[in-house]
C-alpha cells in the first residue's frame, strides 16, 4: 500500500484565494482525520469522518473551512477565502480499528504545507 | 474536551544519558499512543499501549501506561543522535474514534 497520499505537498497562495487540499486514505481504513500543525498551536484536530460521514467538525476554525469525503478513497479540505493565519502544515490521517485488540493506530500522510501571503 | 499534556516541551540531552518524557491526559481512556516526528516529516506510530500496566519496548525506547494515574511515560535509555525528533503522545476520546495529541517533546541528543 502506498500509504496515505496527500496533495499538494506545498502550496503558496495569496490572501483571499481558494485553497483545496486533497487526501487519499489507505484502502480499507474507515476513519479519516484532518489535522493542522503550527508552532504556536501544535497539532489540532480539525474534523474526522467515519465511513465517509463527518462525525465531529468542532475543530474547524470557522466557516471559511469546509471538508468533504464523497467516497471512501478521497477527501478534500477547502479554505475559502484563505488568510495568512491559515499558514500551517495540514495532515490527513486514516485508521481502521483492529478487530482483536481494538487498537486504532493513525497512519499519517506526508502533509501539505500551506503558505498564505 | 480531553486534554493531553506533555513535559518537558524541549529536551536536550547528551549521548549515553537516560531520560523520561511524561504524558498526562484528562479522560478515562484505557489506551495511549506514542508517535515520532522527524523535522519536516510526518508522524509515525511508535507504540500502542492498550491497557493499564502495559509496557512496550523497542530499542532504546520504552513506553508504559498507568491508567489510574492517567499517565504514560516514554523512557530513553543511553540516548543516541538518531533519537533526535519530536515525540507526541495521543489519547483517544471516550468513544475511541478521535484522538487528541499532546504538545510534543522536542528531543535533541548532543554528542
Amino acid at each position: 500500500d502506498a500509504g496515505v497520499i496527500q496533495s499538494p505537498r506545498h502550496e503558496v497562495t495569496e490572501m483571499g484565494q481558494e485553497v483545496t487540499l486533497r487526501c487519499k486514505p489507505i484502502s480499507g481504513h474507515n476513519s479519516l482525520f484532518w489535522y493542522r500543525q503550527t508552532m504556536m498551536r501544535g497539532l489540532e484536530l480539525l474534523i474526522y469522518f467515519n465511513n465517509n460521514v463527518p462525525i465531529d467538525d468542532s475543530g474547524m476554525p470557522e466557516d471559511r473551512f469546509s471538508a468533504k469525503m464523497p467516497n471512501a478513497s478521497f477527501s478534500t479540505l477547502k479554505i475559502q477565502p484563505s488568510e495568512p493565519r491559515d499558514s500551517a502544515v495540514y495532515f490527513c490521517a486514516s485508521s481502521q480499528r483492529a478487530k482483536h485488540s481494538g487498537a486504532n493506530v493513525l497512519t499519517f500522510g506526508a502533509g501539505s504545507r500551506l503558505t498564505v501571503l | 474536551e480531553l486534554k493531553v499534556e506533555q513535559n518537558p516541551l524541549f529536551l536536550s540531552m547528551q549521548e549515553g544519558k537516560n531520560y523520561t518524557i511524561y504524558c498526562n491526559y484528562s479522560t478515562t481512556s484505557d489506551r495511549l499512543y506514542w508517535y515520532r516526528q522527524d523535522p519536516g516529516k510526518s508522524l509515525e506510530s511508535l507504540f500502542v499501549l492498550l491497557s493499564n500496566g502495559a509496557v512496550k519496548q523497542e530499542g532504546r525506547l520504552m513506553a508504559s501506561l498507568d491508567t489510574k494515574a492517567r499517565l504514560s511515560t516514554l523512557h530513553i535509555t543511553a540516548a543516541v543522535h538518531d533519537l533526535s525528533a519530536t515525540y507526541f503522545c495521543a489519547a483517544p476520546s471516550n468513544t475511541g474514534n478521535q484522538f487528541y495529541f499532546g504538545t510534543g517533546t522536542s528531543l535533541t541528543v548532543i554528542p
